[in-house]
């Protein structure tokens, strides 16, 4: 059975930085595509950023490019968005996801929310 | 970057109907939409992908249509448990958009 697992959300203060991560298992987690997806309270899913398996080729929203970094360690089947310079907008519960192509989201993990605000 | 415009952003049925929500892409992109449902409190869950193609385990009420810039999600016979907001995704190259969505009641 897929599982992600996220986690690393918390409160923190305009311009400051997060990391959150995503343990998977219950897959080859190497050979597939992983996003992260922002719901911020009240709206619709946004899309922030994907990653091949390979992690050779990422992929960013607009509103998050030059801020948030998605890497990942194949070795550790673990997922993880770099967020710096964070806004009052990034305020949103962020999901891991996976899939067997770039973009698509088969599997979902529970979310971890993340706050932005002084 | 694409845009994906759903319409409409909300509507309601009775149980039994047909109901249909519309995708519009602003330039083609091939068949490579995606149909999100999300139930309130709940993670999304996928449906259908490649335009047409069922997600396993998914009801066969559900249908997915379309190609270019037009794509369409269809639900032949509306049931309670379908009450959720789904959203299209186009995922052929980044960004990987979703539509703002489009929320089902029932009557």
């Amino acid at each position: 059975e897929v599982q992600l697992v996220e986690s690393g959300g918390a409160l923190v203060q305009p311009g400051g930085s997060l990391r959150l991560s995503c343990a998977a298992s219950g897959f080859t987690f190497s050979t597939y595509a992983m996003a992260w997806v922002r719901q911020a309270p009240g709206k619709g899913l946004e899309w922030v950023s994907s990653i091949t398996g390979s992690g050779y080729s990422t992929y960013y929203a607009d509103s998050v490019m030059g801020r948030f970094t998605i890497s990942r360690d194949n070795s550790k089947s673990t997922l993880y968005l770099q967020m710096n310079s964070l806004r009052s907008e990034d305020t949103a519960v962020y999901f891991c996801s996976s899939g067997d192509f770039v973009g698509l989201s088969d599997s979902w993990g529970q979310g971890s929310l993340v706050t932005v605000s002084s | 970057d694409i845009q994906m415009t759903q319409s409409p952003s909300s509507l309601s049925g009775s149980v039994g109907d047909r109901v249909t929500i519309t995708c519009r892409a602003s330039q083609g992109i091939s068949n490579y939409v995606a149909w999100y449902q999300q139930k309130p409190g709940k993670v999304p869950k996928l449906l259908i992908y490649a335009t047409s193609t069922l997600q396993s385990g998914v009801p066969s009420r559900f249908s997915g249509s379309g190609a270019g810039t037009d794509f369409t999600l269809t639900i032949t016979s509306l049931q309670p448990e379908d009450v959720a907001t789904y959203y299209c995704q186009k995922y052929n190259s980044g960004p990987h958009t979703f539509g703002q969505g489009t929320k089902l009641e029932i009557k």
